[in-house]
């Protein structure tokens, strides 16, 4: 069974250049989340997407944004780039909503790598 | 304000010196804990989600615990490849349901 896929692998940008991350998630699975890690921050949630539909969100601006296609597939867009933004984007995909009760492990892609210049 | 926090931050052992490494959480409304183990360059990898205080798991020479307001990640006589950092994270239901992760345990396994 084919892991979670992200697009590009690195991506070199200059501020105020928009930017959009592609994820397929692991066959069957309907859940995707998106996650910003720096050195300094750690791993940090930025939202979760199920059946098309984002279902939660962590406390980023709203120059992030995401979105879902009917085959689970995902985006997630940032636009008016900042220096500050530069980090590893991760998604992990999950059977159910990953933030639900029951068996909804996370399953990481390798994450796109990002520099804004 | 929930909080995931983890110690040590950075741990070096010799192989086969079993230790621990602890997750301690402050959150509203857990729901569950999960262990995950993440090598440079790549996203982390599943190792163990817990329920329930008094839950135990066990995978090779991993073994992961949970009490009310901790867990702990055992590991039993490593070797040089369990070198990685561990993240624990946990599923919190609040005005928004989400995950939060912990800052990880970065672990050398030294020869």
């Amino acid at each position: 069974k084919a892991g979670v896929t992200q697009t590009p692998r690195y991506l070199i940008k200059t501020r105020g250049q928009q930017v959009t991350l592609s994820c397929s998630p692991i066959s069957g699975h309907r859940s995707v989340s998106w996650y910003q890690q720096t050195p300094g921050q750690g791993l940090q949630f930025l939202f979760e997407y199920f059946s098309e539909t984002q279902r939660n969100k962590g406390n980023f601006p709203g120059r992030f944004s995401g979105r879902q296609f009917s085959n689970s597939r995902s985006e997630m867009n940032v636009s008016t780039l900042e220096l500050g933004d530069s980090a590893l984007y991760l998604c992990a995909s999950s059977l159910g909503l990953a933030t639900s009760p029951g068996h909804n492990e996370q399953f990481f892609g390798p994450g796109t790598r990002l520099t804004v210049l | 304000e929930d909080q995931v926090t983890q110690s040590p931050e950075a741990l070096r052992l010799q192989e086969g010196e079993s230790s621990s490494l602890n997750c301690s959480y402050t959150v509203s409304g857990l729901r569950g804990l999960f262990w995950y183990r993440q090598d440079p360059g790549k996203g982390p990898e599943f190792l163990f989600t817990l329920y329930s205080a008094g839950e135990e798991k066990e995978k090779e020479r991993l073994k992961a615990t949970l009490t009310k307001k901790e867990s702990f990640l055992h590991i039993t006589a490593p070797k040089p490849e369990d070198s990685a950092t561990y993240l624990c994270a946990v599923q919190v239901k609040t005005s928004y349901d989400k995950v939060i992760f912990g800052p990880g345990t970065s672990l050398s396994v030294i020869p």
